[in-house]
């Protein structure tokens, strides 16, 4: 049972407002990551961190930040949603070249 | 770069038929392999893995075996039932911690 954790599961929210999405894991992992997928579709990697103040940007700009303060904690925060954001965002974290750990996802609307 | 490419979907099999989703890879060294699956509305869960050349993963009745020869690390069941309907992914591990994604393969079997 994989203890990585997203919330909220579900968010609608108005184009232009600020959004942070949560994502926590309990499992001691110093790789975290963030993943853009609309349903059943390719994984996009948006951003990754490999340890504490440690952050990257991925492959597909999101126009989001990350932060990684803490070990467990990997917030992704959109300064300004828009229409075209709305997507499934996954969160997941590992350790070393070991497999991947998901959180369940948050789908996000932006109207 | 490293990359993954696995078979196009939609899959779509009768009950009881025998699955082959095709993945091969281009990596240097030696990377580890996994298949993931992903249900509707969830984030993606690990099937199985391999770490090294010749390893055969294993799990819910499905298989893949890793074969540097032919870079490939092809899934396969017996006799897949309903519940087996979901989207697939093969990934690889590369020597930067990356994990790169195949664009994932949705199995659809009826009943």
């Amino acid at each position: 049972e994989a203890d990585i954790y997203q919330t909220p599961r579900y968010l609608v929210i108005g184009t232009g407002k600020k959004i942070t999405l949560e994502c926590s894991q309990t499992m001691g992992h110093d790789k975290m990551y963030w993943y853009q997928q609309d349903p059943g579709m390719e994984l996009h990697l948006i951003h990754y961190s490999y340890g504490v103040n440690s952050t990257e940007k991925g492959d597909l700009s999101s126009e989001s930040t990350v932060s990684r303060i803490r070990t467990e904690h990997f917030p992704l925060t959109l300064e300004s949603a828009r229409p075209s954001h709305t997507s499934q965002y996954l969160c997941a974290s590992r350790t070393g070249k070991t497999e991947a750990f998901f959180g369940q996802g948050t789908r996000l609307t932006v109207v | 770069g490293d990359s993954v490419t696995q078979m196009e979907g939609p899959v779509t099999l009768s009950e009881e038929a025998f699955l082959t989703i095709n993945c091969t890879y281009t990596a240097t060294g030696y990377p580890s392999l996994f298949w993931y699956v992903q249900y509707p509305g969830e984030g993606l869960q690990l099937l199985l893995k391999a770490t090294k050349a010749d390893d055969k993963g294993s799990n819910k009745g499905f298989e893949a075996t890793y074969r540097k020869e032919t870079t490939s690390f092809h899934l396969e069941k017996g006799s897949v039932q309903v519940s087996d309907s979901a989207v697939y992914f093969c990934a690889l591990s590369d020597s930067n911690y990356q994990l790169i994604w195949g664009a994932g393969t949705k199995l659809i079997i009826k009943p």
